[in-house]
């Protein structure tokens, strides 16, 4: 059973350059989170999708936005980058709609590493 | 203020100390709790949910008070292989709610 992947492992770009970073959810999950993780720092939450709509967002821009497709995969895309944009950004899928519990655990991808220069 | 604060450490400590982690959130609303674990350059994975009572996982034991909003972890006979990153996370309301991370307690372990 394959877990939550991510593509790339890594990526550079230049300042004001816009990215796209892809993430497929473990099998059976229906919910996907980003989190962006910069250097020495937990993850922060950017946004979480379920079917196929925005549900959450965290305090980030609207220069970060994404996408959930049908197959319940996503998109995170970042425009106009800034240096502070690099970190690492973290997929976690879960089971929203997996029955009534208080936590359906969220697991996670193993990152892009994106380098803003 | 943070919403979830942490000693960023680093702890070094030597095989078979007994170490403890405390965590601080700032978000009266929030109802789960957890620490996960992350090794160096890997993606976060979840050590264990955290109750009221209490609750115990081989050598790890996790405390939550929730009228000091205080989160505890306890790595009894501490091992090489614990050398990693400890977050304390809490989450809202709700299975869809948001985690929300503290920025880790880096744990190593020494011969």
């Amino acid at each position: 059973d394959a877990g939550v992947t991510q593509s790339p492992t890594h990526l550079i770009k230049t300042r004001g350059q816009q990215v796209t970073l892809r993430c497929s959810p473990k099998s059976g999950h229906d919910t996907v989170s980003w989190y962006q993780q910069a250097l020495g720092q937990g993850p922060q939450f950017i946004f979480q999708y379920y079917e196929e709509e925005e549900r959450q967002r965290g305090n980030f821009p609207d220069r970060f936005s994404g996408h959930q497709f049908p197959n319940y995969s996503s998109e995170l895309n970042v425009n106009a980058l800034l240096l502070g944009d690099s970190a690492l950004y973290l997929c976690a899928s879960s089971w929203l709609t997996g029955g009534y519990s208080s936590y359906n655990e969220q697991f996670f991808g193993p990152g892009t590493r994106l380098t803003v220069l | 203020r943070k919403e979830v604060e942490q000693d960023p450490g680093p702890f070094n400590v030597p095989e078979g100390a007994t170490v403890a982690f405390n965590c601080t959130y700032s978000n009266s609303a929030s109802q789960s709790f957890f620490w996960y674990r992350q090794d160096c350059r890997k993606e976060p994975k979840l050590l264990m949910s955290v109750y009221s009572s209490g609750n115990e996982d081989g050598r790890f034991t996790a405390q939550l008070n929730r009228a000091s909003q205080y989160i505890s972890l306890l790595i009894r006979d501490s091992k090489l292989s614990d050398s990693a990153t400890y977050l304390c996370v809490v989450k809202g309301a709700g299975t869809a709610s948001k985690l929300t991370f503290g920025t880790g307690t880096r744990l190593q372990v020494t011969l």
